[in-house]
């Protein structure tokens, strides 16, 4: 079956601008995660959805981060006004739900702010 | 906050040798441990994983795991490595009843011919 994938592969930018980042979990997987991963650095956790809700946002570094998954499968993660650190490949992960199942992760979105 | 130290970021090692990715991590409470890899230009996937029961877990090709609470580790092994086992390798943890995996730094394993 289909994997988990993720839109656009690369994207551009300029500093300032706004981004959205989307992400197709596998059908049937309730849980859905967001990670970044900087140059040479392992993926840090910055949100999981349990379903439609965020159920832990911990990770997200500030305000200009949001991410919403409004039907419970397809989301989305947003970036306001976008700085030069925000570049990274950001990271979506599902697995079936609540409990240490086995996190499926897409390709990544390369994000690069300029 | 549990977090995970790779003390090595790069391996090199010949074919058919044997190697060790070193993990340990922090935490004051019960974990889940991981290893995933990921190959070049591809996505993270899971090698293995220790979530209760034997200490000692393994994936399909050949890499073991090892979990020893009282080191805090869960280093990885093989005992002959192959060109196809190429990669960047990341340990990882999650706390029991989390969800979020923490992650270290990663290994990059380079097999030389």
């Amino acid at each position: 079956g289909a994997g988990v994938s993720q839109t656009p592969s690369n994207k551009v930018t300029e500093k300032g601008k706004y981004v959205e980042l989307r992400c197709d979990p596998i059908s049937g997987h309730t849980a859905l995660y967001w990670y970044r991963q900087s140059l040479g650095q392992g993926p840090e956790f910055l949100i999981y959805f349990q379903g439609t809700g965020a159920a832990d946002d911990s990770g997200l570094p500030n305000d200009r981060f949001f991410a919403v998954r409004p039907e419970g499968s397809v989301s989305t993660l947003k970036i306001q006004r976008t700085e030069r650190g925000d570049s990274a490949v950001y990271l979506c992960a599902s697995s079936l739900g609540r409990g240490p199942y086995e996190q499926y992760f897409g390709p990544g979105t390369r994000l690069t702010v300029t | 906050a549990q977090s995970v130290t790779q003390l090595d970021s790069q391996v090199p090692v010949f074919e058919e040798a044997p190697v060790e990715l070193r993990c340990n991590y922090s935490s004051s409470v019960s974990v889940y441990l991981f290893w995933y890899v990921q190959y070049p230009n591809q996505g993270l996937q899971l090698l293995l994983k220790y979530l209760s029961g034997s200490t000692l877990v393994e994936s399909i090709n050949g890499f073991e795991a090892e979990f020893n609470k009282s080191q805090t580790s869960f280093h990885l092994r093989k005992p002959s490595v192959h060109i196809s086992d190429t990669a960047e390798y990341f340990c990882a943890v999650t706390l029991e009843g989390a969800q979020k995996l923490v992650f270290g730094q990663g290994t990059r394993l380079t097999i030389n011919p």
